[in-house]
């Protein structure tokens, strides 16, 4: 499994930027880096995926290092909506399957 | 947004027995998946079916577990013989085909194994 790290936990002030960390030095170069989040009681949704180039979306935007070995995911402004676990995992070029690592949970303070 | 749905939503099984969780995937998406959760732990892989049949398994995904589309809209999977660890919120998901597609999850169903 292509294996991903990430800090267990972090915390941010609502409306405060927050960049969430992960590396992924096991990195082959057709291995797409997806972020997914679970909410509390929910399945796991999308935030954001990329392969190379920095990507933005309405949700978050993803900062990928020049080497690849690591990445950041950026929400610009949190809310208290935005408390979750947040998992970094790399599709693999076998895209067949998606393995989660154990995330980060970030807290979000009113 | 199109939306994974599965059923039951909970699902209360007595130990040995079997149990089928259901759910109808996205009507275009072609890959098809099934991951558990235990109460406080990671997501983890279970199967992924493309094709009519499985292309990956994890080592959870024993004899015990099978999966199936029976009928072109419907992903099922069974638990034969139902033990204690079965419990867990299962969740399907789905996606399209490339290396570019994203997945989408269900709300997943709870088993309980008493």
């Amino acid at each position: 499994d292509a294996k991903t790290t990430q800090p267990n936990s972090m915390e941010s002030n609502e409306e405060e930027p927050v960049h969430l960390p992960c590396n992924h030095s096991t990195i082959s170069g057709t291995d797409y880096i997806h972020w997914y989040r679970q909410l509390p009681s929910q399945g796991p949704e999308y935030v954001i995926h990329g392969l190379t180039s920095n990507v933005n979306n309405r949700m978050a935007s993803l900062a990928i290092a020049e080497d690849r070995k690591s990445s950041t995911l950026i929400l610009h402004r949190a809310t208290l909506r935005d408390a979750a676990v947040y998992y970094c995992i790399l599709r693999e070029y076998n895209f067949n399957k998606f393995y989660f690592g154990s995330g980060t949970k970030l807290n979000v303070k009113p | 947004e199109p939306e994974v749905t599965q059923t039951p939503s909970h699902q209360v099984t007595q130990m040995g027995q079997e149990v089928i969780l259901r759910c109808v995937p996205i009507s275009n998406h072609l890959y098809f998946y099934w991951y558990r959760q235990i109460l406080g732990q990671k997501v983890e892989f279970l199967v992924s079916f493309y094709n009519n049949e499985i292309s990956e398994k994890s080592e959870i995904f024993d004899d015990q577990f099978s999966v199936e589309r029976p009928d072109g809209s419907n992903f099922t999977l069974k638990i034969r013989s139902t033990k204690l660890e079965d419990s867990a919120m299962y969740f399907c998901a789905s996606s399209g085909q490339g290396l570019n597609e994203k997945l989408f999850f269900g709300s997943g169903t709870q088993l309980s194994v008493l």
